[in-house]
């Protein structure tokens, strides 16, 4: 069975900081990693995903993810937040198989950016 | 249109109800699914449709019932739930393969009594 661990539950950070938000997962095949972000009063939308290919893989809103299989990490990084990043934030793997596969979410970190 | 809707939006229910949440998507994705969120948790996944057949039930009990009418539409039936299946039920649908991204709708937030 496939899990997923995020190291921080709870972060707070100002303007303008960097930030680097931890994804761990657990499973003995090829995987597809997802991170979602969930704002306050709106659906889960997808921020970044990797199936393949370059291990460095940017998405939406400046964020980026970088793959490191080795590690079993994929963590999401962004160079300077701003206060409309406050937001839930969520690591997902699903199985690289043909087929539609559910996404195993990680516990999600509630990230809170001050003014 | 990456729309996924939802209805109802909230429904609060007896523990002898039978009820029915709704979940339509227009993207022409052949895959569709159904998630359970509890307060202050991610996402637990319920079941999974591909190609309107149940692929996959994370051994969900029974006074859940899924059901895929045809490549649009996604229901879930409620019957004799009890107070801890309140919960934020949250449908997705994304192309038939684990790479895809899935689209979430709003949820329904449940509440049953």
């Amino acid at each position: 069975a496939q899990s997923v661990s995020q190291h921080n539950h709870h972060v707070i950070l100002s303007e303008a900081a960097s930030l680097e938000l931890g994804c761990n997962y657990s499973y003995g095949g090829t995987v597809n990693l997802f991170w979602y972000v969930q704002y306050p009063g709106q659906h889960l939308q997808l921020l970044l995903k990797y199936f393949s290919g370059d291990p460095l893989v940017k998405g939406i809103k400046g964020f980026e993810a970088e793959f490191i299989k080795s590690k079993f990490s994929f963590n999401l990084r962004k160079p300077s937040v701003q206060w409309s990043d406050t937001a839930e934030y969520f690591c997902a793997v699903s199985n690289s198989g043909g087929g539609a596969d559910g996404l195993t979410f990680g516990k999600g970190t509630h990230l809170i950016i001050q003014p | 249109d990456t729309e996924v809707t939802q209805t109802p939006k909230h429904l609060v229910m007896g523990m002898t109800n039978k009820k029915s949440l709704k979940c339509e998507q227009h993207m022409g994705h052949r895959a569709m699914y159904w998630y359970k969120q509890k307060a202050k948790k991610p996402p637990e996944l319920m079941f999974v449709y591909s190609y309107e057949k149940l692929s996959i039930n994370e051994s969900v009990p029974s006074r859940f019932s899924p059901e895929c009418p045809n490549s649009s539409l996604l229901n879930l039936h409620l019957h004799a739930l009890q107070p801890e299946d309140s919960a934020l039920y949250l449908c997705a649908s994304s192309q038939v393969s684990g790479w895809e991204t899935q689209y979430f709708g709003p949820g329904t937030r449940l509440l049953v009594l």
